[in-house]
């Protein structure tokens, strides 16, 4: 069964510090993708990034980093020096090879304070 | 480039009233998805369409229908509308060609059943 689970409903941070964010998922596939998504105060589903299962390489975008490790099932999602504009609720989510649907997991709130 | 348009962006119907929910995927882009997401909930996959068919379903009641038409844009139709239908009802688009099954999301769509 494919599930993907969230661990931390809510983190709250103080800005310039650094926050990881948990992702655990379940699929009997050996071809998967796995993604994150941001969903800011205003409701739109941003597109952060995918990661297909044979792409254990860990990658790095400005402020953002994703940690990748098929031994443990987890993608991780890290925001180094968080800001203010970090504040929303991020979700981790898997699709497998053979279906369009995404799977989300529950979804982490990060909270950022000035 | 112009993202996923959704419209309306909000509407108020009443129970047991019907609500078309409408959605123009981005250029060039040959799948569409729906999607649900209830008040503190993760997105829900309800139906997806590829070149006008229905590509894979998942947990939309009978009471609603989709189409995808010969443009590419897509409806939700939903009829007999319940309390709990209440939700964010959000549209993805993504490029079978691209093959990188990237699912690009929509404002939503904010229905309210009262």
């Amino acid at each position: 069964a494919q599930k993907v689970t969230q661990a931390q409903t809510e983190i709250s941070v103080v800005e310039k510090e650094d926050v990881t964010l948990d992702c655990v998922y379940e699929t009997r596939d050996t071809t998967y993708y796995l993604f994150w998504y941001k969903q800011p105060p205003s409701g739109e589903l941003v597109f952060l990034i995918r990661r297909n299962s044979f792409d254990e390489q860990n990658e790095i975008s400005g402020r953002y980093s994703w940690n990748f490790q098929k031994s443990t099932s987890s993608f991780n999602f890290t925001i180094t020096a968080s800001q203010v504009v970090d504040s929303a609720v991020y979700f981790c989510a898997l699709s497998e090879a053979n279906t369009d649907k995404l799977i989300f997991g529950t979804g982490t709130r990060l909270q950022v304070f000035p | 480039a112009a993202g996923v348009i959704q419209s309306p962006r909000h509407l108020i119907k009443e129970k047991r009233e019907t609500a078309t929910l409408k959605c123009y995927p981005i250029s060039r882009h040959d799948t569409v998805y729906w999607y649900q997401q209830g008040p503190g909930q993760d997105p829900q996959f309800l139906i997806s369409f590829y070149e006008k068919m229905q590509s894979d379903k998942g947990s939309i009641p009978d009471r609603f229908s989709a189409q995808q038409f010969s443009d590419y844009h897509s409806e939700l139709n939903m009829s007999s509308l319940e309390l709990g239908d209440s939700a964010l009802y959000f549209c993805a688009s993504s490029s079978s060609l691209a093959g990188t099954y990237e699912q690009y999301f929509g404002p939503g769509t904010r229905l309210t059943v009262t």
